[in-house]
């Protein structure tokens, strides 16, 4: 059973480039949520999707969007990126909601030059 | 808004025990979530509690006061792969929204 998966594993962009990062949940698994992490810090809530739809977000700026497909695999897009959007951005999926036990994937390490 | 605060590190020796604690202010508080992250790796589920107490897991127990909004986690038997650093995470609202913490880095040594 194949755990929650990330691509691609690194990525380095130029400012005001942008980038789509992609998300498979683990197996049985329909909601997704979104998270960034800086070196040194917590994981910060991005967003969550739940059948197709964003169903909560963080305290992160229109450029940060994202989308859910019908097979509940999800992407995470970045617009206009900035030195600051350098980060370690993890997926983790859940079965359903609330569930206090979310799995993550190895994440994707995004440096911005 | 929400809040955690956790000490920034900790050291102990291997075979000893270790107390991480985790104080919080949040509306709307369902949960504390306790997670493991080593170096390069992801976050992974450690301990949950919703009510009053102690909830054991193995070497690993978690224990929380919803009056005190306070929470700690509790490694037994240290071993060196326990390296890592330890992050509190509180469950508020409607949805599965974690909240981290900043994380505690635990040190064990010979």
């Amino acid at each position: 059973d194949a755990g929650v998966t990330q691509s691609p594993t690194h990525l380095i962009k130029t400012r005001g480039q942008q980038v789509t990062l992609r998300c498979s949940p683990k197996s049985g698994h329909d909601t997704v949520s979104w998270y960034q992490q800086a070196l040194g810090q917590g994981p910060q809530f991005i967003f969550q999707y739940y059948e197709e739809e964003e169903r909560q977000r963080g305290n992160f700026p229109d450029r940060f969007s994202g989308h859910q497909f019908p097979n509940y695999s999800s992407e995470l897009n970045v617009n206009a990126l900035l030195l600051g959007d350098s980060a370690l951005y993890l997926c983790a999926s859940s079965p359903g909601t609330p569930s206090y036990e979310q799995y993550f994937g190895p994440g994707t390490r995004l440096t911005v030059t | 808004g929400q809040s955690l605060e956790q000490p920034s590190e900790v050291t102990a020796v291997e075979g000893a025990i270790v107390q991480i604690n985790c104080t919080y202010q949040t509306s709307g508080f369902y949960g504390l979530s306790w997670y493991q992250q080593h170096d390069g790796g992801a976050p992974t589920f450690l301990s949950y509690n919703a009510l009053d107490g102690l909830e054991e897991t193995g070497r690993f127990s978690s224990f929380l006061s919803r009056s005190d909004s306070y929470g700690y986690l509790l490694l037994q038997e240290l071993q060196m792969k326990d390296s890592a650093s330890y992050f509190c995470a509180v469950i508020a609202g409607t949805a599965s929204k974690l909240t981290f913490g900043t994380g505690t880095r635990l040190q064990v040594t010979l």
